[in-house]
């Protein structure tokens, strides 16, 4: 089973739509969680970390749920420019584990 | 403030030969971990980097090794280079090894 899995996608969604990821993770003992976003053939860019009481940046908000191991990423009023793959990313004190990613294109 | 950097930006080699990877953290973080990301894949950890030893190991055979120098930059090194290995290596620092990570732009290598 992969530490990480996510749902590849993918999502095309139309420009001021919402649109909501998941993410699951295996390890109970996972320590810390990330969102990260990647652009084409460039490195992922830290997005936000992911708390357990739920965390606002702009559009963007980003739930941890540890009973039943899943973290979420929503995203308001989709803009042209948040097409890219987003990373779910959770450390369990030793490594950190990234998922396959999920990928977003916002279409006019 | 410079960000990490990672040197080459693209290599090209033939199976069996080998390849040094460079990179240098972020100002102020003593951490560096390696990843390989092959094509619609997520980054796979191979290594992590702290006090010049190496303190964490993903799941890669011992033809991937690295190292570490005073000043906290890394190298990756792979020998008997595999078609497989193609790929974009990912170098991120950190300032601890659990602490956000940041990457460079990486390195990507083709193996013909």
């Amino acid at each position: 089973r992969k530490e990480v899995e996510q749902d590849p996608g993918p999502f095309n969604v139309p420009e001021g739509a919402t649109v909501a990821f998941n993410c699951t993770y295996s390890n109970s003992a996972s320590q810390s969680f990330f969102w990260y976003r990647q652009d084409c053939r460039k490195e992922p860019k830290l997005l936000m970390s992911v708390y357990s009481s739920g965390n606002e940046d702009g559009r963007f908000t980003a739930q941890l749920n540890r009973a039943s191991q899943y973290i979420s990423l929503l995203i308001r009023d989709s803009k042209l420019s948040d097409s890219a793959t987003y990373l779910c990313v959770v450390n369990t004190g030793n490594q950190f584990y990234f998922g396959t990613g999920t990928s977003l294109t916002v279409i006019p | 403030d410079a960000g990490v950097t990672q040197s080459p930006t693209h290599l090209i080699k033939t199976r069996g030969q080998q390849v040094t990877l460079r990179c240098s953290p972020k100002s102020g973080h003593d951490t560096v971990s390696w990843y390989q990301q092959a094509l619609g894949q997520g980054p796979q950890f191979i290594f992590q980097y702290y006090e010049e030893e190496e303190r964490q190991r993903g799941n890669f055979p011992d033809r991937f090794s690295g190292h570490q120098f005073p000043n906290y930059s890394s190298e990756l090194n792979v020998n008997a280079l595999l078609l497989g290995d193609s790929a974009l290596y990912l170098c991120a620092s950190s300032l601890a090894a659990a602490d956000t990570q940041y990457f460079g732009p990486g390195t990507r290598l083709t193996v013909l």
